[in-house]
């Protein structure tokens, strides 16, 4: 069965530097959600959308922003890179109904380094 | 707000102990709980769910159950085998429109053959 995509899986960049981190979620699955996981932590919620809006907002710094287009993949953009920043970055999809969201399917997540 | 307690770990057991993980939690409202396991260098797993109170949820021999009175959701496997070692994360979501998973700080379980 086709899964969560995530691109890239792993990506290294400098302190001050920009990223943008991809998600292709499974067909049909019209909601995103992202979440990022420190070192030994548990994955803390960063943003999601439903049908290409924002549908909820968490502990997102304000150098990220995301989007979700008209095919249903997001993007998560990251500027002004920090080394907290270094992470693993999951992304994860569902279907809902508007009121109901069905259980979430993670990606492989995007492993950032920032040096 | 939305939390979850885990049992601190980590958790090392001998192939076919018996395995608990305690998991509670505070909401308002009905959550629905969720058990997720990440594997070494993989993403996470959905393990089981369950979305109301008394619902038990069961996948590859773990089970938990919704239990309201308690505000728990425990993970239990009766033999765990050396495949089983992994981080495990008790999660729920609120509901309401705003599905977001909150999770618990995870516990590590190593089965040692």
């Amino acid at each position: 069965a086709a899964g969560v995509i995530q691109s890239p899986r792993h990506l290294i960049k400098e302190k001050r530097e920009t990223a943008t981190l991809k998600c292709y979620p499974i067909p049909r699955h019209d909601t995103v959600y992202w979440y990022q996981q420190g070192p030994g932590q548990d994955p803390q919620f960063l943003i999601s959308f439903y049908e290409k809006m924002q549908s909820d907002k968490g502990s997102i710094p304000d150098r990220f922003s995301a989007q979700q287009f008209s095919d249903y993949h997001s993007e998560l953009n990251m500027s002004s890179l920090e080394l907290g920043d270094s992470a693993l970055y999951f992304c994860a999809s569902s279907f809902s109904t508007g009121t109901i969201s069905y259980e979430q399917y993670f990606g492989p997540g995007t492993r950032l380094t920032v040096t | 707000g939305n939390s979850v307690t885990q049992m601190e770990g980590p958790v090392t057991l001998s192939e076919e102990a018996f395995l608990t993980i305690n998991c509670t939690y505070t909401a308002t409202g009905y959550p629905s709980l969720f058990w997720y396991v990440q594997y070494p260098g993989e993403g996470l797993q959905l393990l089981l769910k369950a979305t109301k109170a008394d619902d038990k949820g069961s996948n590859k021999g773990f089970e938990a159950t919704y239990r309201k009175e308690t505000t728990s959701f425990h993970l239990e496997k009766g033999s765990v085998q050396v495949s089983d070692s992994a981080v495990y994360f008790c999660a729920l979501s609120d509901g309401g429109g705003s599905e977001k998973l909150v999770f618990g700080k995870g516990t590590k379980l190593t089965v040692n053959p």
